[in-house]
């Protein structure tokens, strides 16, 4: 039971690249989550998805789009990367839209040149 | 909008000691409250969740209370290891949607 785990770890991008990151669960879950981590700002929700076939915007979409391909799998794409997306990002998962705990992933740390 | 703030944003302390972390919150009305610990360049572990009709959660030398009516939740942790040293955030789910929103987190050091 691997929980949450993420792809790639690690990505260095030049301005006006593009790239998915992948992020899967193997708990069953039904809503999942994308977040970003930046140092004095604290965990921002991206987007998420309540159950298969719904995404949300959260409080920092622009620049994201999301596919919750499967109830497994959520991805989270840059069309076109800026060097404020630096950033580490996390997804996350739970069982009830926000009424059970998240478990998160190792994260996904992104440099945006 | 619902604001999380946890103050200090650093704390040092000696083995042994018992401590407190306090997480504040603006908008009373909360589903449930959360306390994640993080490792450095790790994500997070769920610590502890306190629903809104609860007042307290305990996991062994952790106990997190809560007090929805004035905002405030505290995480005790008695006889501190340096196994502890890590960051401590406090999230709350409030709103329409459901979000967490997340407090800065407080990095603890449980120095030898």
């Amino acid at each position: 039971n691997a929980g949450v785990t993420q792809t790639p770890k690690f990505q260095v991008l030049k301005t006006g690249q593009s790239m998915t990151l992948q992020c899967a669960q193997d708990m069953n879950h039904n809503s999942m989550y994308w977040y970003r981590q930046d140092p004095g700002m604290g965990l921002r929700l991206i987007y998420y998805s309540a159950s298969e076939g719904t995404t949300d915007k959260g409080e920092v979409p622009n620049g994201y789009n999301v596919s919750r391909l499967n109830k497994r799998e959520f991805s989270l794409r840059l069309e076109s990367a800026a060097p404020s997306q630096t950033s580490v990002y996390f997804c996350a998962s739970s069982d009830l839209a926000g009424q059970e705990t998240q478990y998160f992933g190792p994260g996904t740390r992104l440099l945006v040149l | 909008k619902q604001e999380v703030t946890q103050i200090p944003a650093a704390l040092s302390v000696p083995e042994g000691e018992n401590l407190v972390l306090n997480c504040s919150f603006t908008d009373s009305a909360i589903y449930n409250l959360q306390w994640f610990r993080q490792d450095p360049g790790k994500g997070l572990t769920s610590l502890l969740l306190i629903q809104s009709s609860q007042r307290e959660q305990t996991s062994g030398r952790l106990n997190a209370s809560l007090d929805k009516s004035s905002g405030r939740s505290t995480l005790y942790i008695a006889a501190s290891q340096p196994g502890d040293s890590a960051t401590y955030l406090c999230a709350v789910l409030s709103g329409a949607n459901s979000k967490l929103t997340f407090g800065k987190g407080i990095t603890l050091s449980v120095r030898p």
